[in-house]
């Protein structure tokens, strides 16, 4: 069984600074998915990694993918409030099963 | 406007009851599938269908049945709710591309008593 953790999963920073969150898989995939969840509200999508050294850059957000670390980040930029939520990264195996770490809530104070 | 549609939002029902929880994309996406959230343990696949006539188990499905009869339908049933499927119901559908990320319902709540 394919397995996906995230750390951390809580995160309270203060705006203006820089911040990690990190996503380790079990088994090998080299595609990987960023989602952001608002309280109470459903998941977007934010990112698609397809390959080894994926990188891509939304704003204050850059998500990378080592595939061979089976290792995903997501960078914050001098965070701002905006930014508070639930951050999910998932997997999948074949294309048709995803896997979902437990999330990582943010949380931007002034 | 391209969305995924679940009905209802919140449910509260009681153990034994049978229900359905519908699901309806207009996007024209193959692949369908329900997930259930819960404290801590994040997101959960329970079913997903790659396009009509064609559905199979994720991670979690006992106690769920699902059917596409059509393309942009994939209802979730429980037939006999328990307790433990209390839970945030998530459905979502994507194309059925390596490039392409799940659209994602408004989610339903439900609550067995």
């Amino acid at each position: 069984e394919l397995k996906v953790e995230q750390n951390p999963l809580f995160l309270s920073m203060q705006e203006g600074k820089n911040y990690t969150i990190y996503c380790n898989y079990s088994t090998t995939s080299d595609r990987l998915y960023w989602y952001r969840q608002d309280p109470g509200k459903s998941l977007e999508s934010l990112f698609v990694l397809l390959s080894n050294g994926a990188v891509k850059q939304e704003g204050r957000l850059m998500a990378s993918l080592d595939t061979k670390a089976r290792l995903s980040t997501l960078h914050i930029t001098a965070a701002v409030h905006d930014l508070s939520a639930t951050y999910f990264c998932a997997v999948d195996n074949t294309g048709n099963q995803f896997y979902f770490g437990t999330g990582t809530s943010l949380t931007v104070i002034p | 406007e391209a969305q995924v549609t679940q009905n209802p939002r919140y449910l509260i029902t009681v153990t034994g009851k049978k229900l359905t929880v519908t699901c309806s994309q207009n996007m024209n996406h193959e692949y369908m599938s329900w997930y259930r959230q819960d404290p801590g343990l994040g997101l959960r696949q329970i079913y997903y269908s790659m396009n009509v006539e064609v559905t199979d188990k994720g991670d979690v499905p006992e106690g769920y049945k699902v059917s596409r009869k059509e393309k942009r339908n994939f209802p979730l049933i429980l037939e006999s709710p328990s307790p433990n499927q209390t839970s945030l119901y998530f459905c979502a559908s994507s194309f059925f591309t390596y490039n392409s990320p799940l659209h994602f319902g408004n989610g339903t709540r439900l609550t067995v008593t």
